[in-house]
């Protein structure tokens, strides 16, 4: 399959830990990068390769991947990292996918 | 500092020719450690990638609008162009550039690719 598959929407209780995955047979072969989406804002990346962080991304962000599926995990979820998480990789042709978003809620 | 802006028309009519310009600053459209691509975004939806464009000229398209799509670029004017032909209400969305870059883990032999940093958008209404 082609396709990136998420969660639509999870929940966490500020201050908790809360993991977003994404599901693909492309992600037995390649690493995923993650994409943080605020309303009206444009992605920002959180998260690329084995579990590399850009700089500026709070160091409670994490990843990980296994067997075709790849997790963001949030340790301490603030009020602003509420927000549409994307998971994305390439295939074995070198297009690009995208998951359906995850509406992370801190509640 | 690497930053992308989008440009082009806000409303477009059925039928027409949507022109999207992506003007690049902070890096070279010739360095072939990365590349430029476009996303979409329709309201309220998804993000959906749609081409990219390698350094050599390479360009990958979305298979769902092959034959509408085209990306180029002109390196002197650090600028990457989007057309897509025969647009139709469902072209409706915002359309974002972003730098393309590459890594591969030297462990496991894995590949991958990442976006940053992305343009503000530019969003554009497919409408009579």
């Amino acid at each position: 399959s082609s396709e990136l598959t998420q969660d639509p929407a999870v929940s966490v209780a500020l201050g908790q830990t809360v993991t977003i995955t994404c599901q693909g047979d492309s992600l037995r072969d390649f690493y995923a990068s993650w994409y943080q989406q605020r309303p009206g804002q444009a992605p920002i990346l959180v998260m690329y390769g084995k579990d590399s962080r850009p700089s500026g991304i709070p160091d409670r962000f994490s990843g990980s991947s296994s067997g075709g599926t790849a997790s963001l995990t949030v340790t301490g979820a603030q009020a602003e990292d509420e927000a549409v998480y994307y998971c994305n990789c390439r295939d074995s042709s070198g297009l690009q996918l995208f998951g359906g978003g995850t509406k992370l809620t801190v509640l | 500092q690497v930053t992308l802006k989008e440009s082009g028309p806000v409303l477009v009519k059925p039928t027409e020719t949507l022109t999207l310009t992506c003007t690049v600053s902070g890096f070279s459209l010739n360095d072939p450690t990365m590349a430029v691509t476009w996303i979409r975004q329709p309201p309220g939806k998804a993000l959906e990638w749609l081409a990219r464009i390698f350094s050599n000229g390479e360009t990958a398209q979305s298979p769902s609008l092959e034959g509408r799509l085209f990306i180029s670029k002109d390196s002197s004017k650090n600028q990457v162009v989007l057309t897509l032909t025969n647009v139709d209400p469902g072209d409706t969305a915002t359309y974002f550039c972003a730098r393309l870059l590459f890594g591969a883990d030297i462990l496991t032999g894995y590949a991958y690719n990442w976006f940053d940093p992305w343009g503000r958008g530019t969003l554009v209404t497919v409408s009579s």
